[in-house]
């Protein structure tokens, strides 16, 4: 069965401090992971799409990679405003994982 | 203006009433989906259209039934609502992929309450 695990489920850092959120998944063949941030009360918005082993996308303070059994999304002097919850997702019927919630303390 | 639009945004209803919920895109995306979302639980997938012509169960679709309207419209519908229902909903798109899975666009979500 597919499924997919993320730790921990909850992060408070204090602002500046960096870090890294975890997805483990267990899919047969995997075709794309993807990373979501979400928002209190809004839809997830797209962050990356990492479709090979080996694969690393940016965006700003942000960093995505892939493993054949896990990404990461690693988080360098995080601000403030990163706050949010960070969904990881695989295939394109896409199975999520339950998500990270992210503190990021001023 | 929004990609993709879900009305209503909030509903409070009784158990045993029949409701729909509704969502457009103007996206163009052939693909649409509905999710529900409950704390500890995460988002899961109660059904996907690929096309007008093409419906498909997700993991979660007893007790919920759909409609593909036309590409723009996918609607959510409730034939007799119970309190275990009560989540947050979102409808989501997503372009025809050509071998690789596309990214998907979600709505603001519709917050339901059964009372």
């Amino acid at each position: 069965e597919d499924q997919v695990t993320q730790s921990p489920e909850a992060l408070r850092l204090q602002e500046g401090e960096s870090s890294s959120l975890n997805c483990s998944y267990t899919v047969s063949g995997l075709r794309g992971l993807f990373w979501y941030r979400q928002d209190p009360g809004k839809g997830p918005e797209f962050l990356f799409t990492l479709y090979s082993a080996g694969e690393e996308k940016e965006k700003e303070r942000l960093k995505a990679t892939l493993t054949k059994k896990e990404s990461f999304l690693h988080i360098t002097a995080p601000k403030p405003e990163d706050s949010a919850t960070y969904l990881c997702a695989v295939d394109d019927k896409i199975i999520f994982g339950k998500g990270t919630r992210l503190h990021i303390l001023p | 203006d929004a990609d993709v639009t879900q009305t209503p945004r909030n509903r409070i209803t009784k158990t045993g009433k029949r409701i729909m919920l509704e969502c457009s895109q103007t996206k163009g995306h052939d693909r649409m989906y509905w999710y529900r979302q409950d704390p500890g639980l995460g988002l899961r997938l109660i059904y996907y259209s690929f096309d007008v012509k093409d419906i498909n169960k997700g993991e979660i679709s007893d007790g919920y039934s759909v409609s593909r309207q036309a590409q723009a419209k996918f609607s959510l519908s409730l034939e007799s609502a119970i309190p275990n229902q009560t989540a947050l909903y979102f409808c989501a798109t997503s372009a025809l992929g050509a071998g690789t899975p596309e990214t998907q666009y979600f709505g603001p979500g519709t917050r339901l309450l059964v009372l």
